[in-house]
């Protein structure tokens, strides 16, 4: 199992350009989650997708930022333009619910997609 | 609004157990507590969790008070390889899943 594998892993571009971060979750997997870590703000979650239906994007911080996902096993986040307040990890991760009983809740990381916007 | 609250770091010698404590004064009776772990540069990692029971894996026991307002994460036998911030999260497992709400953790450092 390759566990959640997400691209690219480092990001340098220039304000205003437009920036797709891409995730593949692990397979069979019925959740995927977008993640943004920064010193200030920690881990903070922006958007969450049940069976590639986005059911939370409460989290998403302007409407520059847009995710979505096509198949169960590929999603990007875009961010356009970009802005340097942007530059963070973004970290992808996945989960499998199996029922209220058996759930374990564990969430599948990727390594994360370091973006500098300049 | 944090549901739990850590110590902000935390110290620990190689070789002993390191115990770290986890506040969550106001989880609801459906409500799990997860710990989850970073280390440097890697996505968080799954570590364990509860309801009302003590629990225990391969990486660690988690002990939960009768009352459930607290818990403690016990790594045994720490390593250096244990350095990382250590985060306690509740969430409601009630049938479906959703995003985990991560705090700031416990920066755990193991002293060689």
């Amino acid at each position: 199992d390759a566990g959640v594998i997400q691209s690219p892993r480092h990001e340098v571009t220039e304000m205003g350009q437009e920036v797709t971060l891409r995730c593949k979750p692990i397979s069979g997997h019925d959740y995927l989650f977008w993640y943004r870590q920064t010193m200030m703000r920690g881990l903070e979650l922006l958007i969450y997708f049940n069976n590639n239906v986005p059911i939370d994007d409460s989290g998403m911080p302007e409407d520059r930022f847009s995710a979505k996902m096509p198949n169960a096993s590929f999603s990007t986040l875009k961010i356009q333009p970009s802005e340097p307040r942007d530059s963070a990890v973004y970290f992808c991760a996945s989960s499998l619910v199996v029922g209220f009983t058996r759930d374990t809740g564990e969430l599948f990381f990727g390594e994360g997609s370091r973006l500098t916007v300049l | 609004d944090a549901k739990t609250t850590q110590p902000p770091s935390m110290d620990c010698a190689e070789g002993r157990a390191a115990n770290l404590p986890c506040n969550h004064s106001t989880i609801s009776g459906n409500e799990y507590v997860y710990w989850y772990r970073q280390i440097h540069s890697q996505g968080p990692q799954y570590i364990i969790h509860g309801l009302k029971n003590n629990e225990t894996n391969e990486m660690a026991s988690l002990i939960i008070t009768e009352d459930r307002k607290s818990s403690t994460l016990i790594l045994p036998h720490a390593t250096l390889r244990d350095t990382a911030v250590y985060y306690c999260i509740v969430r409601d497992s009630g049938g479906g899943a959703d995003g985990l709400t991560f705090g700031k953790g416990t920066h755990l450092i193991i002293q060689p």
